[in-house]
């Protein structure tokens, strides 16, 4: 099984800042790695999958990078409704799917 | 609009069963994966299982083993997740998710959650 940290566990930064969330895998997989984010209260909410690729509708400011074990995603400059929770997921072509333990990005 | 709509929550004690609903809406039910999520109180996501909306084969994690049961009706286009021998540590929101179409495994829609407590 796969697992993914994620680091730091909280992040401070300034509205207008850019915000850099970090997701290691404990292997090497295929790069199908998903980031999600998570208002208090609400579902989870589909950001970028493989790796780079923005979901529909979400805005140019949030990118994803990386393959192998690194992953990154940036978010260029944050607005006030980018203050959430942050979680990687991995899919390696059969379950179990996993989940890093979550980035927690706060207002500075 | 594509949707997925659970279940009202539920109120357990230690030991019993419960059973979650997900009626989707919006989309093809048959084209897709569905998995089970869920969040203790405070903490993160954790991956329950997933099950083929079209032939119904399941996988779950393996620490559920035993005790999770995924279901599908293709007729009214909503699956189940049953848990069975509930502990305090069941506790949490359960959402069902979509798994997009193209097996890159990201879910693309998500329920609203169900709320499960377990207490005795």
């Amino acid at each position: 099984e796969i697992v993914l940290v994620q680091s730091p566990a909280t992040l401070s930064v300034s509205p207008g800042e850019r915000a850099t969330l970090s997701c290691r895998a404990s292997q090497s997989f295929s790069g199908n790695l998903a980031w999600y984010q998570q208002n208090p209260g609400q579902a989870p909410r589909l950001l970028i999958y493989s790796a780079s690729t923005r979901a529909t509708g979400i805005p140019a400011r949030f990118s994803g990078s990386g393959s192998g074990t690194e992953f990154t995603l940036t978010i260029s400059s944050l607005q006030s409704e980018d203050f959430a929770v942050y979680y990687c997921q991995q899919y390696n072509g059969w379950p179990p799917y996993t989940f890093g333990q979550g980035t927690k990005l706060e207002i500075k | 609009q594509e949707n997925l709509v659970q279940s009202g929550a539920e109120m357990k004690k230690p030991g019993a069963s419960v059973k979650v609903s997900c009626q989707a809406s919006g989309y093809t039910f048959t084209n897709h994966y569905m998995h089970w999520v869920r969040q203790a109180p405070g903490q993160g996501l954790e991956w329950m299982g997933i099950i083929h909306a079209s032939g119904g084969s399941t996988s779950y994690a393996q620490r559920l083993q035993g005790r999770v049961t995924m279901t599908r009706d293709t007729s009214t286009s909503t699956v189940y997740m049953e848990l069975s021998g509930l502990r305090l540590e069941d506790t949490a929101v359960y959402y069902c998710a979509r798994e997009e179409v193209g097996g890159r495994g990201a879910f693309d829609i998500w329920g609203q959650g169900t709320q499960v407590t377990v207490s005795s």
